[in-house]
């Protein structure tokens, strides 16, 4: 069956730091990728995606990086702010037309000041 | 205003009780979708609709009921809750059409505790 698993629970960073979260996924025919963000009380905010023709794509201050070889993806937030301190999602589309959207188990970002 | 709306935002119930969780959008979306999410753990999609008489069944469906009442509402039954039912539940919309990555718009999600 296809997953997407993250590599750590929980990320602490010092503010202004660079951050990188992983993620892994185990369908190989998987071929668009989402990083969500949630922050405490709210539901999950489209950060960026990433289609499986692409290496890199870069947004504002966050990069997503796709290694198909792998099977791995990561998420780099430049100049880490304590706003970006929530927990991290990546998902995939799962096959067929349905939109169903397949997680991972999620990063808990931590901004030190 | 929010876009996705769910009520109630918290809800403590007892074991065997039947709940009712409402979602609503205004972005004039086809699709929704209903997930649930437990502590370490990603969402796990329960049910979802692609219009009003288009409902399909999630990974984890068993114990749930929903009815899309409208384009804009799709709410979510637990016709007898059990305790490991407790969870987050987030609502969440998407265009139609044919497109295949329609991005989804989230709701703030509702607390559901079973007693």
């Amino acid at each position: 069956g296809e997953s997407v698993g993250l590599h750590l629970p929980t990320l602490s960073v010092q503010e202004g730091d660079n951050s990188i979260i992983n993620c892994a996924y185990s369908n190989s025919a998987s071929d668009y990728f989402i990083w969500y963000k949630q922050e405490s009380g709210k539901g999950p905010q489209f950060i960026i995606d990433i289609r499986s023709n692409m290496d890199k794509r870069q947004g504002q201050r966050v990069t997503v990086l796709l290694n198909k070889t792998v099977k791995h993806l990561s998420l780099q937030i430049a100049a880490t702010q304590p706003g970006d301190s929530a927990v991290y999602f990546c998902a995939e589309f799962g096959s067929g037309n349905t939109g169903k959207l397949i997680f991972g188990q999620g990063t808990t970002l931590q901004v030190k000041p | 205003d929010a876009d996705v709306t769910q009520t109630p935002r918290n809800r403590i119930t007892k074991t065997g009780k039947r709940i009712m969780l409402e979602c609503s959008q205004t972005k004039g979306h086809d699709r929704m979708y209903w997930y649930r999410q437990d502590p370490g753990l990603g969402l796990r999609l329960i049910y979802y609709s692609f219009d009003v008489k288009d409902i399909n069944k999630g990974e984890i469906s068993d114990g749930y009921s929903v009815s899309r009442q409208a384009q804009a509402k799709f709410s979510l039954s637990l016709e007898s809750a059990i305790p490991n039912q407790t969870a987050l539940y987030f609502c969440a919309s998407a265009v139609g059409g044919s497109g295949r990555y329609n991005e989804q718009f989230f709701g703030p999600g509702t607390r559901l505790t079973v007693l």
